[in-house]
């Protein structure tokens, strides 16, 4: 069956250190993948795009990494800052069935300590 | 401008009534999703509005669930009669363009809570 797997429900770091968190997929070809940040009370916003043939995305802080060979996306925060302290969500999009069909993980709960 | 607009922002009622959630997206999208959200089962698509027809509905749980797009700028979801586990987040989401790998742009959501 298809499975989007983020890595884990919660990661807490230290201040000023690289967060990494998993995407993993099974099943699935997709076409690209985003990066959404959720904070409590508020719907998701975007963050990045990669499509298949990309290996990797950066915007400021962020690097997002795609490998289809391992089905995996990684995201990165590099000098993490409390204010990143949120849920992050990934979101596949499928080659066939409608376009803008977004299927989306459970997401992992950043915590960045003081 | 405003970002996609969704009201009510909370709702609160009791197993049978109908509820009705709205939503206006961002003017000039194309497209628009209805979205629901619990901790159980994540982030799950309803169903997706292209230049106002429906596209895909497949993820609409039940009869009990529809949704109308009359116009480019407004968009309804209806649960008829609503129960108890429709209890969620649900958010409406709109993108740019129609059938292209966009960004979607999320409202605040309706908390929705039935008794």
């Amino acid at each position: 069956s298809q499975k989007i797997e983020q890595n884990s429900e919660a990661l807490n770091i230290q201040e000023g250190k690289t967060a990494t968190l998993t995407c993993n997929y099974t099943n699935y070809s997709p076409a690209y993948l985003q990066w959404y940040r959720q904070d409590p009370g508020r719907g998701p916003v975007f963050l990045l795009l990669i499509r298949e043939n990309e290996k990797e995305k950066r915007k400021e802080r962020l690097k997002v990494t795609f490998d289809t060979t391992l089905k995996q996306s990684l995201f990165h925060i590099t000098a993490s800052q409390p204010a990143d302290s949120a849920t992050y969500l990934c979101a596949l999009a499928t080659y066939g069935g409608s376009q803008g069909n977004l299927i989306f993980g459970k997401g992992t709960k950043l915590s960045v300590k003081p | 401008d405003a970002g996609v607009i969704q009201s009510p922002r909370h709702e609160v009622t009791e197993m049978g009534q109908e509820v009705t959630l709205r939503c206006k997206p961002i003017s000039g999208h194309n497209s628009l999703f209805w979205y629901r959200q619990t901790m159980m089962r994540g982030l799950e698509l309803l169903i997706y509005f292209n230049n106002n027809v429906p596209i895909d509905d497949s993820g609409m749980p039940e009869d009990r669930f529809s949704a109308k797009m009359p116009n480019a700028s407004f968009s309804t979801l209806k649960i008829q009669p609503s129960e108890p586990r429709d209890s969620a987040v649900y958010f409406c989401a709109s993108s740019p363009l129609a059938g292209s790998p966009n960004e979607q742009y999320f409202g605040p959501g309706t908390r929705l809570t039935v008794t």
